[in-house]
């Protein structure tokens, strides 16, 4: 149970692109969905939350309009990088869960390249 | 704010042999607490969580964790250590000044090496 599946996988694309990530959970209902971004071999920052329904909420330094997050479902939800050029690319993963205090089930990530 | 450390960013051991991976946390009420696990390319498996019930806590894969509060540590073992073990690992701790819990802070992580 509790799976996230997150396409595509990979994405290589030319600078000035904009690239569209989803994330769904497939068996259960995801009130919160996460957006992560992780640069080889650091830990994973976390860029935005997002609650069904309602607007996404950034972390401090995360531009809003440059990565524009969607979660118009329950199951879900989309990372938009708008414009993206090479400082762009990058791992980003997405999490989802269903009840609070209980732990992310995460995607296996999208390898976004920009050349 | 809270915090996790993880205690070495890079692990070698041999097959067999025990595996010990530190994690220690700031936090100024009883966290919750998970180690994650990620294979290359891929996302983050939960091994295992600490959500303040029994302090042994027991997960997947031969893992398990044992909360110390007067530590403030949660640290990973495994008495055996397996090649397919090899791995990037992180702590994670729930970050209690949200208003759900939501929102988890996770570790630098550490890169376990298994040595045939």
């Amino acid at each position: 149970g509790a799976v996230v599946s997150q396409h595509p996988s990979r994405v290589i694309c030319k600078s000035g692109t904009s690239v569209k990530i989803e994330c769904r959970s497939l068996d259960f209902q995801a009130t919160t969905m996460f957006w992560y971004r992780q640069f080889p071999k650091q830990s994973l920052m976390l860029m935005a939350t997002s609650n069904e329904g309602s607007k996404a909420t950034y972390e401090q330094g995360v531009e809003k309009d440059k990565f524009l997050i969607n979660h118009a479902s329950l199951t879900l939800s989309t990372l938009t990088v708008t414009s993206a050029h090479p400082e762009d690319s990058s791992f980003y993963i997405c999490s989802a869960k269903d009840t609070i205090g209980q732990p992310q089930h995460f995607g296996d990530g999208t390898r976004l390249s920009i050349l | 704010a809270q915090s996790v450390t993880q205690l070495g960013s890079h692990v070698s051991v041999s097959e067999g042999a025990l595996v010990l991976l530190r994690c220690n946390y700031s936090s100024s009420v009883p966290p919750y607490l998970f180690w994650y696990v990620q294979y290359p390319n891929q996302g983050l498996q939960l091994l295992l969580k600490y959500t303040s019930a029994a302090t042994l806590v027991k997960g997947i894969n031969g893992f398990e964790a044992e909360f110390k509060k007067s530590e403030t540590s949660f640290h990973l073992t495994k008495p055996s250590a397996h090649m397919s073990d090899a791995a990037e690992y992180f702590c994670a701790v729930s970050d209690l000044g949200s208003t759900s819990y939501d929102k988890v802070i996770f570790g630098p992580g550490t890169s376990l090496s298994v040595i045939p």
